[in-house]
């Protein structure tokens, strides 16, 4: 099974801009890459999908180079808010076997 | 849009006491999840429902674990009899089960169980 790997802990100040990479060298070809955000005391909640090249919606970019072994999910100037635990998945589109790591904790200070 | 719904939020039980939870899922969601998210880590797959039949249960401790999606809606995870180490926030989650196509998962706000 396909495996992500991401930084533990992360920092930042507000409004500044944060970039979360995730490795993933083992993904296979129908493999999507999956962002979740999850607020403490709450569920995950989706941010953000893609499988090749760059992503963007109204919260966050997301950027996967040719080769997909990484992907860099990018959060433009930062609040308060967005302090949360940031989970990557490769999921092959049905869900299936999903593994979710432990995600990188973000911390967004004053 | 309502969201997916469990309860309760909170339980408090002793070892080998039984427990249910409960989840109602997005209105027209095929596919429903749950999963055990222990304290500091990521959540963790028990079950997996497509309508009413199970997809994945592989990780579901079945001596002790069980769970059903009666007409394809609502679901339940019994714990009987429970373990200090089921001390865990269980989460419901549901997506569209679109084939062939990425599914979004939708979360409830968990039931967060200690178990005495």
């Amino acid at each position: 099974l396909a495996k992500t790997t991401q930084p533990i802990s992360m920092d930042s100040y507000e409004g500044q801009e944060v970039n979360i990479t995730c490795s993933h060298n083992n993904i296979a070809t129908n493999d999507y890459i999956t962002w979740y955000q999850q607020f403490p005391s709450q569920g995950p909640r989706f941010i953000i999908q893609g499988y090749k090249t760059k992503v963007t919606n109204e919260v966050a970019s997301l950027f996967i180079p040719a080769d997909r072994k990484s992907s860099t999910l990018s959060l433009p100037r930062v609040s308060l808010s967005d302090t949360a635990v940031y989970y990557c998945l490769l999921n092959a589109g049905n869900n299936r076997k999903l593994i979710w790591g432990l995600g990188t904790s973000l911390a967004v200070n004053p | 849009e309502a969201g997916v719904a469990q309860s309760p939020r909170y339980k408090i039980i002793e070892k080998r006491q039984s427990v249910a939870f409960w989840c109602n899922p997005i209105s027209g969601h095929a596919t429903l999840y749950w999963y055990q998210q222990i304290l500091g880590q990521g959540p963790k797959l028990l079950i997996q429902f497509q309508n009413n039949g199970v997809v994945d249960d592989s990780q579901l401790p079945k001596d002790r674990f069980s769970a059903e999606r009666l007409k394809g809606v609502d679901s339940t995870l019994k714990i009987q009899p429970a373990k200090l180490e089921d001390s865990a926030v269980y989460l419901c989650a549901s997506s569209p089960g679109t084939s062939g196509s990425p599914d979004t998962q939708y979360f409830g706000p968990g039931t967060r169980l200690t178990v005495l």
